[in-house]
């Protein structure tokens, strides 16, 4: 079946510490894929996204993710954390030959320690 | 561009009675999609438009939700009769289809029926 995972649901890191946050998913196809962030009682906010090219992928807020083909993966990545990141990110997917809609992962919260 | 825009923020309701949500998406988008997130089952698509025509609604969870795009510039999401479970935050967002897949999402409505 097609699925979005996001093994971690909750992570904490050091501020100042580095971050990486996983996401696999499982298509026929390569889907597009993307991170969006989510702060308490917020909408989501697109961080990053990926469809072609360069597996390497820089997004706002010094995040970057890297799409690994082989691994089925797209793990976000920021190398030093801030207290303002602290909040709830998704892995979200669109098949592009079969429907036009972002299918989610449950999201993994993140807290961040002084 | 002021966003997508949603509206109530908040609505408390008793259980029986009918809610409307309220979604103005961002104009020149073509794409609207209705969301809802629980803690239990995440973000769920409900269901999607393109060009005000409803192209998915199997996320749609029973009868008592319904869904309608008038115009390019509005739609809403009905319950009717709403009950506890429907409590949850829904998220409109919108898009341009063929375009750079950037949606946008709205700061969600918060439904509680009580």
């Amino acid at each position: 079946a097609q699925s979005v995972t996001q093994p971690d649901i909750h992570i904490t890191v050091s501020e100042g510490a580095s971050l990486e946050l996983r996401c696999n998913y499982s298509y026929g196809a390569t889907p597009y894929l993307f991170w969006y962030v989510q702060s308490p009682g917020q909408g989501l906010q697109l961080l990053l996204k990926y469809f072609s090219g360069d597996t390497l992928v820089q997004g706002i807020k010094g995040f970057e993710a890297e799409f690994k083909r082989s691994q089925s993966s797209f793990n976000l990545r920021k190398p030093s954390v801030h207290w303002s990141d602290a909040a709830e990110y998704f892995c979200a997917v669109v098949e592009p030959n079969s429907g036009y809609a972002l299918n989610f992962g449950k999201g993994t919260s993140l807290l961040v320690t002084p | 561009d002021a966003g997508v825009i949603q509206s109530p923020r908040h609505e408390v309701t008793e259980m029986g009675q009918e809610v409307t949500l309220r979604c103005k998406p961002i104009s020149g988008h073509n794409s609207l999609f209705w969301y809802r997130q629980t803690m239990m089952r995440g973000l769920e698509l409900l269901i999607y438009f393109n060009n005000n025509v409803p192209i998915d609604d199997s996320g749609m969870p029973e009868d008592r939700f319904s869904a309608k795009m008038p115009n390019a510039s509005f739609s809403t999401l009905k319950i009717q009769p709403s009950e506890p479970r429907d409590s949850a935050v829904y998220f409109c967002a919108s898009s341009q289809q063929g375009g750079d897949y950037g949606y946008t999402f709205g700061s969600g409505t918060r439904l509680t029926v009580v």
